[in-house]
């Protein structure tokens, strides 16, 4: 079972509809859940941040967390075009504060 | 503000040589780490260091690889003797604790013929 698993896609949503990005992690202690965007040739860039159990809204970017069923998610409200790229999630672990990134979900909206 | 900063962007070299990749943290932040980025294995923590320390280097691939953060605001990352396999984009990432939102550079694309 690989550390944190995300869905490698490509996930296509219409322009103007939610989309949803899911990530499941292994290492139940974990703390500390990041969204990172990455465009194709650039580098990843930080959407979104969430340490406690629940939702956490910025814009039309909203992280959701539940440690119980080892999970956290991101919605995209009123997708646009601009919004494609690849998502990855990353998992801060309990020991020795090791970052681990999952593979990513590579995200079309069509105009 | 500044970002993070690495240099080369850009570097191609024969298998055997010796590489260096430099990074510039963001100024006060405590932590920097380095990544390699590969189709097949997606973003790769290599190394991490706290306060200038190497706190964790068991992503780092082989004895090939070092790294070495002399004072807050330098780290290289250094591949001796160099091998096709290593061809990647390396990440230098810097953050304001071990445990927060990381910024990244723009990269570095290593070419090894």
């Amino acid at each position: 079972q690989k550390e944190v698993e995300q869905n490698s896609g490509p996930l296509s949503v219409p322009e103007g509809a939610i989309a949803s990005l899911n990530c499941t992690y292994s290492d139940r202690g974990s703390q500390s859940f990041f969204w990172y965007r990455q465009y194709s040739g650039k580098s990843p860039e930080l959407i979104m941040f969430i340490y406690s159990n629940g939702d956490k809204e910025d814009g039309r970017f909203t992280a959701q967390l539940n440690k119980a069923s080892q999970y956290v998610s991101l919605l995209i409200r009123d997708s646009q075009p601009s919004d494609s790229a690849t998502y990855l999630c990353a998992v801060i672990n309990t020991g020795g504060f090791k970052t681990i990134f999952g593979a990513g979900t590579r995200l079309f909206v069509k105009a | 503000d500044a970002g993070v900063i690495q240099s080369p962007r850009h570097e191609v070299t024969e298998m055997g040589q010796e590489v260096t990749l430099r990074c510039k943290p963001i100024s006060g932040h405590n932590s920097l780490f380095w990544y390699r980025q590969t189709m097949m294995r997606g973003l790769e923590l290599l190394i991490y260091f706290n306060n200038n320390v190497p706190i964790d280097d068991s992503g780092m691939p082989e004895d090939r690889f070092s790294a070495k953060m002399p004072n807050a605001s330098f780290s290289t990352l250094k591949i001796q003797p160099s091998e096709p396999r290593d061809s990647a984009v390396y990440f230098c990432a810097s953050s304001l604790g071990p445990d927060q939102p990381q910024h990244f550079g723009d990269g570095t694309r290593l070419s090894i013929l």
